[in-house]
């Protein structure tokens, strides 16, 4: 079974409109992080957000933030305003933290979703 | 800082050659990662290491080895080159603790192969 599932390959989206990419995990590890990583065209991984399995509130950073809905185990990424810039690839991942003794075995990818902006 | 360093950025192999994609890092960080970037996919897990001496599997291992002799380097070998190791290959390093599950991992810009 996936521990991450991203269900949408591909999103068109116009600018200055905000998004939502989809992120569902699976595991029974009750200790987790789950995390957001930005692939522009050039290719580097960027990493852009973080929530623990153990935080009340959901993370944001900037126009970035993170729905974390613990009980239907989804943690899906809103981007505000979006701007051309943000056209990219986008990886929901997951680390746990008791299976893999503090997550020493790193990340869980999703297969991502392909986020175009149109002016 | 120059954070994750991989060399070099593209090769092009024959099949049956042999090489080492080169990682250093200068985070002082004791965990480290070998990722493989299928187009179109995810990024899968090769080979980690949570410090100098130990290394162990991740979910693709076959036809890449591991050393890690110093906290600032983890080579990747592939021996015997093969069509199917055609990818973009990622090293990533992090801190170690108890809660290391709440860190990021730090990436490299990536090794682009291609075999054939």
């Amino acid at each position: 079974a996936q521990k991450i599932t991203q269900t949408q390959p591909g999103m068109f989206v116009q600018e200055k409109e905000a998004v939502t990419l989809d992120c569902t995990y699976d595991t029974s590890d009750p200790s987790y992080g789950l995390f957001w990583y930005k692939q522009p065209s050039s290719g580097e991984m960027i990493f852009l957000i973080y929530q623990g399995s153990y935080d009340q509130q959901n993370a944001t950073e900037g126009r970035y933030s993170l729905n974390f809905q613990k009980a239907r185990k989804s943690a899906n990424l809103v981007i505000s305003a979006s701007q051309l810039g943000d056209s990219a690839m986008y990886f929901c991942a997951m680390r746990e933290g008791v299976r893999s003794g503090g997550g020493a075995d790193g990340l869980t990818f999703g297969k991502g979703t392909h986020l175009i902006i149109q002016p | 800082n120059a954070g994750v360093t991989q060399t070099p950025k593209f090769r092009i192999l024959k099949i049956g050659q042999s090489m080492t994609l080169q990682c250093t890092q200068d985070m002082n960080h004791n965990y480290m990662y070998w990722y493989r970037q299928d187009p179109g996919m995810g990024l899968k897990l090769i080979y980690y290491s949570v410090g100098a001496g130990i290394t162990d599997k991740g979910e693709v291992p076959n036809g890449y080895n591991v050393s890690r002799s110093t906290t600032e380097d983890f080579p990747l070998r592939l021996e015997l080159a093969a069509p199917s190791q055609t990818s973009v290959y990622f090293c990533a390093s992090s801190t170690r603790g108890q809660s290391s599950y709440n860190s990021p991992l730090h990436f490299g810009n990536g090794t682009r192969l291609t075999v054939t």
